[in-house]
């Protein structure tokens, strides 16, 4: 089945630590996106990507580092630089090309600090 | 500038009992819409999607009607179940800054007792 996987599924930074979070997909889709959600909050936008080998800074990517060197790979860096990294980050993918096509989600990595 | 709101949770439901989740939007452009659900420690899933004005998205019993002449997408389902309860996303996608982007509400959980 065709899908989105995020690794790992909890994870613990110790202060000073930089941890990658995981996300690939199979769906051949082109747009990639990483979110952060906090409790009883929507879904703010990290970081996106269009294409390989390109990416863009979404409305909170202070702290944050992005690569998307394969199409099916999109991981996510919460650098030491983040000072309040405790959260539910949500990796999403879509065709990119359409308005009308969905978000397709995985489900989820929630770091937490030691 | 393009934005979400939905009604605030959590909405508390008897089982059989009749729903509904507002959700108004403001877009410079010609968006879709969409509601998506998420199930405790999950990512979102569609529900239901609507692409122009007037168009119902339904699916599971749940519907919502793309009113543009007051800007509302609101989410009704005529007799919920206990295994309804989640949180419920109201969102946009539209083409702005250049790519295409998805914005979420706050979201609204749900929970219907038995």
């Amino acid at each position: 089945d065709g899908g989105i996987t995020q690794s790992p599924k909890y994870l613990f930074r110790k202060e000073g630590q930089n941890v990658t979070l995981s996300c690939e997909q199979n769906l051949n889709h082109d747009a990639m996106y990483w979110y952060r959600q906090d409790p009883g909050q929507g879904l703010r936008l990290i970081y996106y990507s269009q294409i390989v080998n390109d990416f863009q800074k979404g409305d909170i990517a202070e702290g944050y580092s992005v690569s998307r060197e394969k199409k099916e790979s999109f991981p996510l860096t919460v650098t030491s630089a983040q000072k309040n990294p405790t959260a539910f980050y949500l990796c999403a993918s879509s065709t990119g090309t359409d308005q009308n096509q969905p978000q397709h989600f995985g489900d989820g990595t929630r770091l937490s600090i030691l | 500038g393009n934005s979400v709101t939905q009604m605030e949770g959590p909405v508390t439901l008897s089982e059989e009992a009749f729903l509904t989740i507002n959700c108004t939007y403001t877009a410079t452009g010609y968006p879709s819409l969409f509601w998506y659900v998420q199930y405790p420690g999950e990512g979102l899933q569609l529900l239901l999607k609507a692409t122009k004005a007037d168009d119902k998205g339904s699916n599971k019993g749940f519907e919502a009607t793309y009113r543009k002449e007051t800007t509302s997408f609101h989410l009704e389902k005529g007799s919920v179940q206990v295994s309804d309860s989640a949180v419920y996303f109201c969102a946009l996608s539209d083409y702005f800054d250049g790519g295409f982007k998805t914005i979420f509400g706050a979201g609204t959980r749900l929970f219907v007792k038995a």
